[in-house]
């Protein structure tokens, strides 16, 4: 298995632009968690989502942040408009169940805002 | 809601020695899972070891172990024989049973020296 795949890996963009980072879990994880790390506030859970279903999302920071799970294989996690503050390390990750078990992170997505 | 605290911003140590990094978390929860992930430089998160606290028995991975004490809710990492790939962010996290995300400490950056 490849195991859980974030693109992009990078990304730099513009105040006021949209900004779209992408995950793929693992083939039969049913669960699916984005987290935020920053130098500040560490690592935050923003959201997950359980058979395609948004569960938590209580940690989303504010209404410009979105995330949809159309599929089992694919999800976003979505900023209009970004912001300077926004800057982070996004990770996605991906889990068989209820007890930490097969709980496996991505490599992340380096956002940049400038 | 659940903290975690990591109070070792940076640890260094020699290799091959032996080193302890420490957490403490807070909870009411009488049931819950407990975490050590390894951040190398690739950013990747790592999975080190994992701790159920029903389990009186301290976890062991070939040379990571921990010192899990439920009462005074702390769970210490131990690396034995340490070595150059060891050098990395070492994050404590915790799950409570039945809830899926992660509540991670701050972080401890551990260097190897050779």
């Amino acid at each position: 298995d490849a195991g859980v795949i974030q693109s992009p890996r990078h990304e730099v963009t513009e105040m006021g632009q949209e900004v779209t980072l992408r995950c793929k879990p693992i083939s039969g994880h049913d669960y699916l968690f984005w987290y935020r790390q920053t130098m500040m506030r560490g690592l935050e859970l923003l959201i997950y989502f359980n058979n395609n279903v948004p569960i938590d999302d209580s940690g989303m920071p504010e209404d410009r942040f979105s995330a949809k799970m159309p599929n089992a294989s694919f999800s976003t996690l979505k900023i209009q408009p970004s912001e300077p503050r926004d800057s982070a390390v996004y990770f996605c990750a991906s889990s068989t169940d209820r007890r930490g078990y097969g709980y496996t992170f991505g490599s992340g997505t380096r956002l940049t805002v400038v | 809601a659940q903290t975690v605290t990591q109070s070792q911003p940076e640890m260094s140590v020699q290799e091959a020695e032996t080193v302890t990094l420490s957490c403490t978390y807070d909870t009411s929860e009488n049931n819950y899972y407990l975490f050590w992930y390894k951040q190398p430089p690739s950013r990747q998160m790592i999975l080190v070891i994992r701790q159920e606290a029903y389990k009186q028995q301290n976890a062991t991975e070939n040379r990571f172990s921990v010192n899990f004490q439920k009462a005074a809710k702390s769970f210490s990492l131990k690396i034995s024989d340490s070595q150059l790939g060891d050098t990395a962010m070492y994050f404590c996290a915790f799950m409570k049973r039945g809830a899926d995300g992660l509540t991670f400490g701050k972080g401890t950056h551990l260097i190897i020296q050779p």
